[in-house]
């Protein structure tokens, strides 16, 4: 089944601690990217990525690192999370031809 | 940069009836406008899109029609049924291809009363 699958899908964690959200896609996309979703907010991009080892910062880049070393991979990394990074965060990915097909999410609590 | 507003952010409906949700972007420069659905406890989910070259475009109950001149889009779903209820995103997009930055608008809360 095509799918982009992201892990965990449930996250509590303390402020400072670094952490790392994965994301994988099987159907060969060049385009990657990160979203966190936030009520009254919408989807706002955090970084995306148009192939391997290319990558470029979204609207809301600040505190998040990802990296692109594999095609199907793309995870997202907090070095030092802190409690305004507390969200649902969506990972997805496209064939550049049309829009994103998106994971199920990952609801992350910074405390 | 852009900047995608989206109307009503709530919208009920009885079943069977039509149902129309209306963004503005305000990038001239934007010409890919994807809409998604995103039920409760998913990821969003791409339903149609539209380029600048076309004015409207249908699959099955959903249509969008889109007009650049005024820089508004519009989702239309007819015959709407209860799996139609969902929150309904539209975003605006500066290039061809979906790679480019896509601005999301804030989302519409459709609720279809059986």
């Amino acid at each position: 089944e095509a799918q982009v699958t992201q892990n965990p899908r449930y996250l509590i964690t303390v402020t400072g601690k670094k952490l790392t959200v994965t994301c994988s896609q099987n159907m060969n996309h060049e385009y990657m990217s990160w979203y966190r979703q936030d009520p009254g907010l919408g989807l706002r991009q955090i970084y995306y990525s148009m192939n391997v080892e290319v990558t470029d910062k979204g609207d809301v880049p600040e505190g998040y690192k990802v990296s692109r070393k594999e095609k199907r991979n793309f995870p997202l990394i907090l070095e030092s999370p802190s409690p305004n990074q507390t969200s649902l965060y969506f990972c997805a990915s496209s064939p550049g031809t049309r829009g994103y097909t998106f994971g199920s999410g990952t609801r992350l609590t910074v405390v | 940069g852009e900047n995608v507003e989206q109307h009503p952010s709530t919208l009920s409906v009885q079943e069977g009836d039509s149902a129309v949700i209306k963004c503005t972007y305000s990038d001239s420069a934007s010409n890919y406008f994807p809409w998604y659905k995103q039920e409760l406890g998913k990821g969003p989910q791409l339903i149609i899109d539209i380029r600048s070259n076309v004015g409207e475009k249908k699959d099955q109950r959903i249509a969008v029609t889109l007009n650049k001149t005024a820089k508004h889009f519009s989702l239309h779903i007819t015959e709407t049924q209860p799996e139609d209820s969902a929150v309904y995103f539209c975003a605006a997009g500066g290039k061809e291809t979906s790679y480019d930055k896509v601005i999301f608008g804030p989302g519409t809360s459709l609720s279809v009363i059986p």
